[in-house]
């Protein structure tokens, strides 16, 4: 089954508002990893946040981990036209570089 | 230059050919994957690689072969292709597992099955 679920499905903003996405997960991880991918296109890497990790900060990005509620979410502050994505958050498990990825949210920012 | 390059870009074929789609890369990476990106956008890990070894085969068809002459490239090849097989399939590969496991993604393989 899925390892990850995020939440919401869809989200449309304005430019310069704040996007919030979140990401669940079912079994205990090694880190969590957020990727971004434009309409296309393949997967870019944003961040990474280990299991022992908070709280992790990228310029303009900042991912929170909760290993106790085995959540996540990815806050993109002051967001800009060029945000417009689909976002994911995947698990890593440590078995040989398995990643499980969530079904991604859709993100619009309106200029 | 392109970090991790897959090719071709599309591919449109008959139900029952076999095809294989190609990827290289160029990042000095041990680890190499192949994921499928179905229609709603869901990315499901096929197979990796370690080192031209195999290390993850997810439960994927036999008729789906992965193969990695060396640590720099993995092909797929598909036998007698299903309308189901329709899909993105993308190649990635990272340096490293645990936290170095960053996965660097190839630009997709759009297959279109008729």
């Amino acid at each position: 089954s899925q390892q990850g679920e995020e939440d919401p499905q869809a989200l449309s903003i304005q430019e310069g508002e704040n996007a919030t996405m979140n990401c669940s997960y079912k079994t205990s991880i090694n880190n969590l990893q957020w990727y971004r991918q434009n309409s296309g296109r393949g997967l870019v890497h944003l961040i990474l946040i280990r299991s022992n990790e908070r709280e992790k900060h990228s310029g303009r990005l900042r991912v929170t981990l909760d290993t106790s509620k085995k959540s996540s979410s990815l806050l993109i502050t002051a967001s800009r036209a060029a945000d417009t994505a689909s976002y994911f958050c995947a698990t890593d498990l440590s078995q040989g570089g398995k990643l499980i990825f969530g079904q991604g949210t859709e993100l619009s920012v309106k200029p | 230059d392109t970090a991790v390059s897959q090719t071709p870009k599309y591919l449109v074929t008959q139900m029952g050919n076999d095809k294989s789609i190609k990827c290289e890369q160029n990042l000095g990476h041990d680890t190499m994957y192949w994921y499928k990106q179905d229609s709603k956008k869901f990315l499901k890990i096929m197979f990796s690689y370690n080192n031209k070894e195999l290390i993850i085969n997810e439960t994927v068809p036999n008729r789906f072969s992965p193969k990695s002459p060396d640590k720099a490239h993995l092909n797929l090849h598909i036998n007698s292709l299903e309308l189901g097989d329709s899909a993105v399939y993308f190649c990635a590969s990272s340096q490293a597992w645990g936290d170095k496991n960053i996965q660097y993604f190839g630009a997709g393989t759009r297959l279109s099955v008729l």
